[in-house]
């Protein structure tokens, strides 16, 4: 069964130091999100391509965090300098376009990450 | 802001049927209801989704009310890997070619018992 593939699954690091995560959607998928969950909480969008373009950044703290789906298909989320409040796991999940008949999304299992 | 309401916490005896209840009153024509859960420290995982006509596959059941503002999540015979946090999600379906975000709230924390 295709998955969505993230790494690293845990990741910890200092404050002021730079963090990377990486996501491999699944095949064909053209939109792709990223999630930040912070503990006790239900995941909040940060960003959202679609193909290699930008739809939604509205939540993206544009100061530290950087996305980019260069070819259109994996993705890197980039946070620097990291700042203790970024502690969360990082979600991402890929889907067909909602005019398809099979619209759901689907998760990775995600980047735990710890600022220390 | 997430546009559904559920209980935060729920408990069930295994093998009995858990109905997970959420309402949505302000739907749109175009919004889809969407259902899923997430396990301790993984990923959501999709269970089902519906616009008006109940839905069943081999994880759950979905009952969406006639008027539309209201939906019950039913897994027929829980057991105790379905503990897990339950999330309602109104979704928009765009006409063309793109695909709306999954907004979500807080959920509902079910606990099955043995």
């Amino acid at each position: 069964e295709a998955e969505v593939a993230q790494s690293p699954r845990y990741k910890i690091t200092e404050k002021s130091q730079a963090v990377a995560f990486w996501c491999d959607p699944i095949s064909g998928h053209a939109t792709l999100y990223w999630y930040r969950q912070i503990l006790g909480q239900g995941p909040e969008l940060l960003v959202q391509f679609q193909d290699e373009s930008v739809v939604d950044d509205s939540q993206l703290p544009k100061d530290r965090f950087s996305a980019e789906r260069l070819k259109g298909v994996d993705s890197t989320l980039k946070i620097q300098p990291a700042e203790l409040g970024d502690s969360a796991m990082y979600l991402c999940a890929s889907s067909f376009p909602t005019d398809t008949l099979n619209t759901e999304a689907f998760f990775g299992q995600g980047t735990r990450l710890t600022v220390v | 802001d997430a546009k559904t309401t559920q209980p935060p916490s729920m408990d069930c005896a295994e093998g009995r049927a858990a109905n997970l209840p959420c309402n949505h009153s302000t739907i749109s024509g175009n919004e889809y209801v969407y259902w899923y859960r997430q396990i301790h420290s993984q990923g959501p995982q999709y269970i089902i989704h519906g616009l008006k006509n109940n839905e069943t596959n081999e994880m759950a059941s979905l009952i969406i009310t006639e008027d539309r503002k209201s939906s019950t999540l039913i897994l027929p015979h829980a057991t105790l890997r379905d503990t897990a946090v339950y999330y309602c999600i109104v979704r928009p379906h765009l006409t063309q070619g793109g695909s709306e975000k999954l907004v979500f709230g807080k959920g509902t924390k079910l606990t099955v018992n043995p």
